[in-house]
Formats: C-alpha cells, sequence, structure tokens
C-alpha cells in the first residue's frame, strides 16, 4: 500500500515554543490531507482538512491561529503547533488521500507531542 | 448527526475468536472501516466494507454490516497474541470525506 511518513516521531519541547510536524507521502501524490489529534486511551480527533493549494478547514473547536496547516505541495503537509502549551501536549496523526484510490486513507506512524 | 461507538474493551483467550461491535448513527455513510493501532504507533487499515455490502471475508477477519440496525461487526478468528491491539471503527459518508471514528476497543489475548 501506498506511504506516508510522519515526522518527528516524538519531539519535548518547552512552553511558548512552536513545533512543526511535517507528513510525506512518499509514493503517491495526495490530495487531500487530514490532521487528527489522539489523546491517551481515546479515540481520534479530527482537527482539520486540507487539499492542495488551499486552506485548510478547521473542525469547530480548533484554533486555526494555533494549529497551522499548510498543504503547499502533493507530497507535503505540515503542522505547526504554535506558542505550545503542557495541554496541546498529545499524539497527532496525519492521513492522505489520493485520486487513484479515494476509498483508503493512508496513516502517518503519529507524533506523541510533550511540552513542558 | 456523526457518531460511532464501540466497547471498550474485550478479553479473549489464544486461539479463540474475537467479536468487536460497532454501531453508528450516519445512515448514508458509505464506507465503513476497521482500523488497528499498536501502541505508540499510528493506524493501518485492516479492511472496509461498502454500504451495500453485507459481508466481507479476508483471511482470518470477516466483517459483517447490519445496515437496518447500523450495526458493524469485526470477527477475528484464531486469535492470537500479536492481536493485541487497540481496534477503531470508521464511517465515512462518500470517497473525499473524512473518517468518523468510534473511541476504540481495546483487545486484549491472554496465552
Amino acid at each position: 500500500g501506498a506511504v506516508v511518513s510522519q515526522h518527528p516521531s516524538w519531539v519535548i519541547c518547552k512552553s511558548g515554543t512552536s513545533v512543526k510536524i511535517e507528513c510525506r507521502s512518499l509514493d503517491f501524490q495526495a490530495t487531500t490531507m487530514f490532521w487528527y489529534r489522539q489523546f491517551p486511551k481515546q479515540s481520534l480527533m479530527l482537527m482539520a482538512t486540507s487539499n492542495e493549494g488551499s486552506k485548510a478547514t478547521y473542525e469547530q473547536g480548533v484554533e486555526k491561529d494555533k494549529f497551522l496547516i499548510n498543504h503547499a505541495s502533493l507530497t507535503l503537509s505540515t503542522l505547526t503547533v504554535t506558542s505550545a502549551h503542557p495541554e496541546d501536549s498529545s499524539f497527532y496523526i496525519c492521513s492522505a488521500l489520493t485520486r487513484r484510490v479515494s476509498t483508503e486513507a493512508f496513516f502517518g506512524q503519529g507524533t506523541r507531542l510533550t511540552v513542558v | 448527526g456523526e457518531d460511532v461507538e464501540q466497547s471498550l474493551f474485550l478479553s479473549v483467550r489464544e486461539g479463540d475468536s474475537s467479536v468487536i461491535n460497532c454501531t453508528y448513527t450516519d445512515s448514508s455513510s458509505t464506507y465503513l472501516y476497521w482500523y488497528k493501532q499498536e501502541p505508540g504507533a499510528g493506524l493501518q487499515l485492516l479492511t472496509y466494507i461498502f454500504s451495500n455490502m453485507d459481508m466481507k471475508q479476508d483471511q482470518r477477519l470477516t466483517v459483517l454490516l447490519n445496515k437496518k440496525d447500523k450495526h458493524l461487526s469485526l470477527r477475528i478468528a484464531d486469535t492470537q497474541t500479536g492481536d493485541s491491539a487497540i481496534y477503531f471503527c470508521a464511517e465515512r459518508k462518500n470517497q473525499g470525506g473524512k473518517l468518523i471514528f468510534g473511541q476504540g476497543t481495546e483487545l486484549s489475548v491472554k496465552p
């Protein structure tokens, strides 16, 4: 199947700093990227949907100025957590859709963010 | 509305069959999925079923869909300790749409 590479797999940062998480589709063009957040022992909550070249669509309650999403190319999307606080600590997962196999979303490995 | 629910825990003995259940509320869902998540990892797609199907079998996995009751189940035959993980069901309305996930069922397989 198609591969989605997400980096870093874990990151520890200080309060007030910004963290960028990258999600790359290695062997296909990702027309749509989804960013999810997962708290321990809980489900995945969709944060935003982005289509290549367009502004991301954020879910209700997600601060777009805090969670900056860029989908500048068909193989790369980034999520930047700005001015991170301890409550932003979570597991972030990206997911990519391609027109070629649009029934299946391919997931990255996830990024464990810890803000201290 | 969009709501997907699963039981939170299931414990079985190695070699037994596991059945993980899921209910959803959106009758317009066209695709229903089962994902597996191991600790600290992303999601692995196990199988999916179109809403016009009743059953799909893939090796040890059998998916049953009761569209009338909006009930989806995943049966794992001959469950192994390596099957221990969290299993998520998810629904999608259309090909390009977002996935709505259940809370996940933690499957524990005891030797």
